[in-house]
């Protein structure tokens, strides 16, 4: 049963361009997501959170926005670095502890 | 600061054995969850130790066990391993007030034939 699906497996964007990942979910119990960032032989790192009781939440290049009545959530990098190039997963998680992972989304962001 | 370590980094077994996973979580973290990612899939939730003690379980059978140790380092243990249990084993560190951001280790590649 997955919960997190992130339907685009690749995405290639320009550097200097936005950079678009989504993520949709299932279960409207999840009170918080996550977006992680994992280069080839390294463990994922956090990258940006959101409660759902927020619509957005911003850091630096990276913003999330989270639709809850859509049950959508999505990370805006601008501007795109070659750096960013990475999978990104995002993960929500229900009340309590265990958190629901999407098969991630390969970004290459092309100099 | 020590990040979130693993050994080994990669392992073989056949079908039928035994494995151990080690972990080693950032220095004063007390909380460990551990995740099995499958080729072109996301990490799936294994089981959560805090202060030692199961703390929670995604859907994964009991040969799947593991430890936590007072210097909160742990063990993932899977017993009568099968082929699809072949799959990168992640850990993840974090305290337990704010478990909403988990540091992972870079995992244990296990190939069971």
């Amino acid at each position: 049963d997955q919960q997190v699906k992130q339907n685009s497996p690749s995405l290639s964007v320009q550097e200097g361009r936005i950079s678009i990942l989504n993520c949709d979910y299932t279960n409207s119990m999840f009170d918080y997501f996550l977006w992680y960032k994992k280069y080839p032989a390294e463990g994922p790192t956090f990258l940006i959170s959101i409660s759902s009781i927020k619509d957005k939440n911003e850091d630096g290049r990276f913003t999330v926005f989270l639709n809850k009545s859509a049950k959508h959530l999505s990370l805006h990098i601008v501007p795109s670095q070659p750096g960013d190039s990475a999978v990104y997963f995002c993960a929500g998680r229900p009340t309590g502890n265990q958190f629901y992972f999407g098969t991630g989304t390969s970004l290459t962001v092309i100099p | 600061e020590t990040g979130v370590t693993q050994s080994p980094t990669h392992l073989i077994k056949t079908r039928g054995q035994q494995v151990t996973l080690r972990c080693s979580s950032q220095s004063g973290h007390n909380t460990v969850s551990w995740y099995q990612q499958a080729l072109g899939q996301g990490p799936q939730f294994i089981f959560q130790y805090y202060r030692e003690e199961e703390n929670g379980r995604g859907n994964f059978p009991p040969r799947f066990s593991g430890l936590q140790f007072p210097n909160y380092s742990s063990e993932l243990n899977v017993n009568a391993l099968e082929l699809d249990d072949s799959a990168l084993y992640l850990c993840a560190s974090s305290l337990a007030a704010r478990q909403e951001t988990q540091y992972f280790g870079p995992g244990t590649r296990l190939l069971v034939l």
